[in-house]
């Protein structure tokens, strides 16, 4: 079946600016994540949502960032006023659910983000 | 807090060769262990898994046993190919989000 998908594949932006990162997870997945993959911090874990709880934002850097996942489903990544240091590659996840067997992550091929 | 180490790379193996990379982590209780790979230009993909104490996750010819008294999930593979050269991720699920290693470049020669 269809994986975990990622839009824009690459994103090229000036400082300052605002981008929005789209992930769209595999069909039936109750949880979702986002990571960041960069040189200096490795992959990070940014937020997480399961159903319609209240995400977890515990890995989010700054006020800048901020998701939402609409009708359950897809989700967006929101980094304001872009900064140099947010250049990275963000990577989404899915999961049937968030515990047991069945809680193995899938990801997607992520979005490449330069900041300029 | 929790945390995984990872060995440090890169690694660099003629085809055939035995590959170890040494996993070590920090957690309360037994979470998850996990590898994931991500091939050249790809996305990370999960190898293997374990979820319990003693357990061995396998694929694609990769081993690791979740060793409880030393804290371990270290990776294993009897004979590598050019093809597995890719950089690898030990992780553990803490309690839902994963938190990884830093990650070991593989890289096998013909």
């Amino acid at each position: 079946g269809a994986g975990v998908s990622q839009s824009p594949s690459n994103k090229v932006t000036e400082k300052g600016k605002d981008v929005e990162l789209r992930c769209d997870p595999i069909s039936g997945h109750t949880a979702l994540y986002w990571y960041r993959q960069s040189l200096g911090q490795g992959l990070e874990f940014l937020i997480y949502f399961q159903g319609n709880s209240a995400p977890d934002k515990s890995g989010l850097p700054s006020d800048r960032f901020s998701a939402e996942r609409t009708g359950g489903s897809v989700s967006t990544l929101t980094i304001q006023r872009t900064q140099q240091e947010d250049s990275a590659v963000y990577l989404c996840a899915s999961s049937r659910t968030s515990g047991g067997e069945t809680d193995t992550q899938y990801f997607g091929p992520g979005t490449r983000l330069t900041v300029l | 807090g929790n945390s995984v180490t990872q060995m440090e790379g890169p690694v660099t193996l003629s085809e055939e060769a035995f590959l170890t990379i040494n996993c070590t982590y920090t957690a309360t209780g037994y979470p998850s262990l996990f590898w994931y790979v991500q091939y050249p230009g790809e996305g990370l993909q999960l190898l293997l898994k374990a979820t319990k104490a003693d357990d061995k996750g396998s694929n694609k010819g990769f081993e690791a046993t979740y060793r409880k008294e030393t804290t371990s999930f270290h990776l294993e593979k009897g004979s590598v190919q050019v093809s597995d050269s890719a950089v690898y991720f030990c992780a553990l699920r803490t309690p839902r989000q994963l938190t990884f290693g830093s990650g070991t470049q593989l890289t096998v020669l013909p």
